[in-house]
């Protein structure tokens, strides 16, 4: 059971440039976060969706877009990368919502913007 | 204010000692309260829920919640070196995602 992939996992854009990271699940989980974690600070919340064909902003969605045409897929889009943008990037999907249930991450995205 | 607030250490206890980490949150309508641990390069693992006031055991680790204070703690007894990781405490404010703190990091010396 491969649970959350994310690909890549490690990537260095140039200043300006875009580029999608992608997650998907298998267990047929209806939500889906991605969060953000800068150096030694928490996880701060971009973009979730409850289903597909619904997304939500979170705390920190500006720089960012996502889509979710499936269950399985939840791709985070950057357009015109910032250095501001440099941190790991995790997705997570949990079956009903956080509440009562765990979150299962991905192994996370490493991305360098120079 | 930060709505979830944790001291970010290094937190240093010996081998054997307890490990106490502490989270403040501000949002008083927040049910649902969970610590997650973060070794150095992974992703978050769930170790600990906690909904209801009073202390919740789990082997060597207690969650314990006073809604009143809004406050949750976590001890972890008997440390190990294998417990050293960033321990981020994780509130359900309600709005379809949790809202983490930036983390305790915890380190046992042998």
């Amino acid at each position: 059971n491969a649970g959350v992939t994310q690909t890549p996992k490690f990537r260095i854009l140039k200043i300006g440039q875009s580029m999608t990271l992608q997650c998907t699940q298998d267990m047929n989980h209806n939500y889906m976060y991605w969060y953000r974690q800068d150096p030694g600070m928490g996880l701060k919340l971009i973009y979730y969706s409850v289903g597909a064909g619904i997304t939500d902003k979170g705390e920190v969605p500006n720089g960012y877009n996502v889509s979710r045409s499936t269950t399985e897929d939840f791709p985070l889009r950057l357009e015109l990368a910032a250095p501001s943008q440099t941190s790991v990037y995790f997705c997570a999907s949990t079956p009903r919502g956080p509440v009562g249930e765990k979150l299962f991450f991905g192994s996370g995205t490493q991305l360098s913007v120079l | 204010q930060k709505e979830v607030e944790q001291n970010s250490g290094p937190l240093s206890v010996p081998e054997g000692a307890i490990a106490s980490l502490n989270c403040t949150y501000s949002d008083r309508v927040s049910q649902s309260f969970f610590w997650y641990r973060q070794y150095s390069g992974k992703s978050p693992e769930l170790i600990m829920s906690i909904y209801s006031n009073g202390d919740k055991e789990d082997g060597r680790f207690t969650a314990q919640l006073n809604k009143a204070s809004q406050y949750v703690s976590l001890l972890i007894r008997d440390s190990q070196p294998s417990d050293s990781a960033t321990y981020l405490c994780a509130v359900d404010t309600g709005r379809r995602a949790l809202t983490f703190g930036s983390g305790t990091r915890l380190q046992v010396q042998p």
